[in-house]
């Protein structure tokens, strides 16, 4: 089946300093792609939707120049936490949506611990 | 706006037996998909099913199925046989039968299941 790949999995980055997520469909073009925060033992909360060749499109409350989200091809997405602060910590998932069967597919995710 | 309603946070099942998970929601449109999808402890999001809100037969794939009922905006996911690895987060999703960024799942807040050998 198709197959989205998150990187990294696991990152530590100290306070203030800003780290990047790349979201890649390896075998299928995703035009479209989405970003998700989880925080323990609660739901996914979308942050965004990313669409190729353009600007992203942000969720209410979620700040624009804080988590900088680009999709400038078909295959990948990467966000960017700028200035990380230790409440940036969490669980971030991005989801790709293939449209020929009209299936969204889901990364493995990535741990950020902001310390 | 969409929302999906899970109002049960935990249930548990004997290993062998069979849940129900329960799920609302609410829209106003005619079209659109239903989804559970399984979160185990490696965070990983797997499909377990999915609804087209067309179709009246109810969707199952092997041990799952589900219960949907579009009058009462109800879709309920049974699990038969409960195995341990079932263990897991649930969410239920809904998503507009549109392209783009219309295409966003909602998610409902989850509920956690526990198997008891």
């Amino acid at each position: 089946g198709a197959v989205v790949s998150q990187h990294p999995s696991r990152v530590i980055c100290k306070s203030g300093t800003s780290v990047k997520i790349e979201c890649r469909s390896l075998d299928f073009q995703a035009t479209t792609m989405f970003w998700y925060r989880q925080f323990p033992k609660q739901s996914l909360m979308l942050m965004a939707t990313s669409n190729e060749g353009s600007k992203a499109t942000y969720e209410q409350g979620v700040e624009k120049d804080k988590f900088l989200i680009n999709h400038a091809s078909l295959t990948l997405s990467t966000l960017t936490v700028t200035s990380a602060h230790p409440e940036d910590s969490s669980f971030y998932i991005c989801s790709a949506q293939d449209r020929g069967p009209n299936t969204i597919y889901f990364g493995e995710g990535s741990w950020l611990t902001v310390v | 706006a969409q929302t999906v309603t899970q109002s049960q946070p935990e249930m548990s099942v004997q290993e062998a037996e069979t849940v129900t998970l329960s799920c609302t929601y609410d829209t106003s449109e005619s079209d659109y998909y239903l989804f559970w999808y399984k979160q185990p402890p490696s965070r990983q999001m797997i499909l377990v099913i999915r609804q087209e809100a067309y179709k009246q037969q109810n969707a199952t794939e092997n041990r799952f199925s589900v219960n949907f009922q579009k009058a009462a905006k109800s879709f309920s996911l049974k699990i038969s046989d409960s195995q341990l690895g079932d263990a897991a987060m649930y969410f239920c999703a809904y998503r507009r039968d549109r392209g783009g960024a219309n295409s966003k799942l909602t998610f409902g807040k989850g509920i956690t299941l526990s198997v008891r050998p």
